[in-house]
């Protein structure tokens, strides 16, 4: 079947600590994206990807890193430099631009 | 600005009541609208979607939602709500001159009263 994977479902760190989520489809779309979700506040972008090797940063970037170096992954890694780590963050993909996005079950990441 | 805005971040209605969501986007450019439905702890499944076909979409699940140029407005609605329905609702919009960018309201949540 086809989709976007996101995991692990669950993730864990101390404070002071990088940490990678991971986000693969096989639906061969083009586009990617990383939202963070927080309560009452809807899905805020934080990077997105047309194509391979280039990527965009979204309305909230600081604290956060992307690579794109294959179609079918977009692992986002959350820094030190982030003040508010923990929230749930969502992949999504998007065939072009007539299109809806797809989305991951989401990884919460805690960090304490 | 490019945005949509949902009216009512909580919603209550009785089983088997009519569902009504609100949303407005804000661009006089023609949009891409969505709706999708989150349930607890996962990701965003998208119910219908338009276009610029007909103005009056139908998604899965019973709902649909009208494309109203002259309100700017994409509002959801379902017949009659079932316990299943309750969770929480985005629209969504893009346009042809943004790219791959959507933005997103901040959400309703539905509750369905047996």
């Amino acid at each position: 079947d086809g989709g976007i994977t996101q995991s692990p479902k669950y993730l864990f760190r101390k404070e002071g600590q990088n940490v990678t989520l991971s986000c693969e489809q096989n639906l061969n779309h083009d586009a990617m994206y990383w939202y963070r979700q927080d309560p009452g506040q809807g899905l805020r972008l934080i990077y997105y990807s047309q194509i391979v090797n280039d990527f965009q940063k979204g309305d909230i970037a600081e604290g956060y890193s992307v690579s794109r170096e294959k179609k079918e992954s977009f692992p986002l890694t959350v820094t030190s430099a982030q003040k508010n780590p923990t929230a749930f963050y969502l992949c999504a993909s998007r065939k072009g631009r007539d299109y809806e996005q797809y989305f991951g079950p989401g990884t919460r990441l805690t960090v304490t | 600005a490019q945005s949509v805005t949902q009216l009512g971040s909580h919603v209550s209605v009785s089983e088997g009541a009519l569902v009504l969501l609100r949303c407005n986007y804000s661009s006089s450019v023609p949009p891409y609208l969505f709706w999708y439905v989150q349930y607890p702890n996962q990701g965003l499944q998208l119910l219908l979607k338009y276009t610029s076909a007909a103005t009056l979409v139908k998604g899965i699940n019973g709902f649909e939602a009208e494309f109203k140029k002259s309100e700017t407005s994409f509002h959801l609605t379902k017949p009659s709500a079932h316990m299943s329905d309750a969770a929480e609702y985005f629209c969504a919009v893009t346009y042809s001159n943004t790219g791959n960018q959507f933005y997103f309201g901040t959400g309703t949540s539905l509750t369905v009263i047996p």
